[in-house]
């Protein structure tokens, strides 16, 4: 079983929908929680940045954590074409240890 | 400020050959990070580095060496190249172990 589990998609939506997008992890170790971006033949670039469990807002995103449950969410307000890109989820243990584990991306296209 | 910076975008190899994929950061970072990326497996972690003459082995090391002389540069070296080691390379860096990874724009490995 990996650590972190993602739906790959795609997942198509209407321009202006709310999108949700989640991971599942099974190593209750894990303390900081991310959300990265890749458009086609890109790096990722950090979208958002939790530690531990809550919700984060920044603009349209919103991330939320629930370590009891070992699950974590981005949810895309008003998406936009612009938001069509793949979208990692990525987590690590408490700082010391300087190693990521990312989910397998899960791919969004938003239709204009 | 350039970044993160890699070299080549593109490389084919024969299997057998030895090549190194350059990184370079301008950002003063301590942290640097060697992934791959594959279809359907996300971004694995190769090797680490937490500052210079400092590195330490991630979740698929074999067939990789790195090196850290200075803070700007992190090469990955392939030793004997092999059609597994096809995939699309990143290095990213970061300020602390706790602060944002700025990834790179990748490079494209084919190994036939």
């Amino acid at each position: 079983q990996k650590e972190v589990e993602q739906d790959p998609g795609p997942l198509s939506v209407p321009e202006g929908a709310i999108v949700s997008l989640n991971c599942t992890y099974s190593n209750s170790a894990f303390q900081y929680f991310m959300w990265y971006r890749q458009y086609s033949r890109k790096g990722p670039e950090l979208l958002m940045y939790t530690y531990s469990s809550g919700n984060k807002e920044d603009g349209r995103f919103t991330a939320q954590v629930d370590k009891s449950s070992k699950y974590i969410s981005l949810f895309i307000r008003d998406s936009q074409p612009s938001d069509s890109a793949t979208y990692l989820c990525a987590m690590r243990r408490p700082s010391g240890t300087y190693k990521y584990i990312f989910g397998t991306g899960t791919r969004l296209k938003v239709l204009a | 400020n350039a970044g993160v910076t890699q070299t080549p975008k593109f490389q084919v190899l024969k299997t057998g050959q030895s090549m190194t994929l350059q990184c370079a950061q301008d950002m003063n970072h301590e942290y640097m990070s060697w992934y791959r990326q594959d279809p359907g497996m996300g971004l694995r972690l190769i090797h680490y580095s937490v500052g210079a003459g400092i590195t330490d082995q991630g979740e698929v090391p074999n067939g990789y060496n790195v090196s850290r002389s200075t803070t700007e540069d992190f090469p990955l070296r392939l030793l004997s190249a092999a059609p597994s080691q096809t995939s699309v390379y990143f290095c990213a860096s970061s300020y602390s172990d706790t602060d944002t990874q700025y990834f790179g724009p990748g490079t494209r490995l084919t190994v036939l």
